[in-house]
């Protein structure tokens, strides 16, 4: 059974800091990697995607791929305190699964 | 990225009944999706919506208890039949994007209780 794993914390994490969220996956042939943020009482809202080995940066976000670790993780950096939210890392194969998702608090 | 709307947005139902959720996109997309959210949990792939055909349902959902139409490519509809309170649950429908390796777009979701 194909599996996404994150942590599901909460992590604290300062105001102004960089806060890391990380995810692994079991298929080795994914191809699309995804995080998205909740807020609760919302509904998914996607902020990252990547599937190239590597970094991709989007403002105060940065979404890293190590495929061959089976390893994506997303840096929020200068976090806020709206950046207080459950990210849920999701993996797309021949249909897109999510995990649990990692609850993060960002502390004023 | 695409514009989706669900009715109800919420609603609390007696055991027994059935609730059809709707689902409008203000484009036009080849397949739509239902998942469930159960509280604390993750999202889980009901069943993906093909206009023309008859949905796909995921291991552990059937058609018999959970219908879906899809008569055009901006709409489609789920319903939960014969509900217990195993169902409570947020619904959300969700598209792609136009690049499918994008990823997908969530409707606001249904939050439904059930007594």
């Amino acid at each position: 059974q194909k599996e996404v794993e994150q942590n599901s914390g909460p992590l604290s994490v300062p105001e102004g800091a960089i806060a890391s969220l990380n995810c692994t996956y079991s298929d080795r042939g994914s191809q699309s990697f995804f995080w998205y943020r909740q807020y609760s009482g919302k509904s998914p809202e996607l902020i990252m995607f990547i599937y190239s080995n590597g970094d991709k940066e989007d403002g105060r976000f940065t979404a890293q791929l190590n495929k061959a670790s089976q390893y994506v993780s997303l840096l929020i950096r200068d976090s806020q305190p709206s950046d207080s939210a459950t990210y849920l890392c999701a993996v797309n194969d021949d249909k897109i699964i999510f995990g649990k998702g990692t609850r993060l608090h960002i502390l004023p | 990225s695409a514009v989706i709307s669900q009715k109800p947005s919420r609603d609390i139902c007696q055991r027994g009944t059935s609730l059809t959720i709707q689902c409008q996109v203000d484009s036009q997309v080849t397949m739509m999706f239902w998942y469930r959210q159960q509280p604390g949990q993750s999202l889980t792939l009901i069943a993906t919506a093909n206009q023309g055909s008859e949905a796909t349902y995921e291991s552990g959902f059937v058609i018999d208890k959970f219908p879906i139409s899809r008569p055009n490519l901006t709409f489609s509809t789920l319903t939960v039949s014969n509900m217990s309170p195993e169902d409570s649950s947020i619904y959300l429908c969700s598209v792609e994007s136009l690049r499918a390796a994008a990823g997908q777009f969530f409707g606001p979701g249904t939050r439904l209780t059930v007594l």
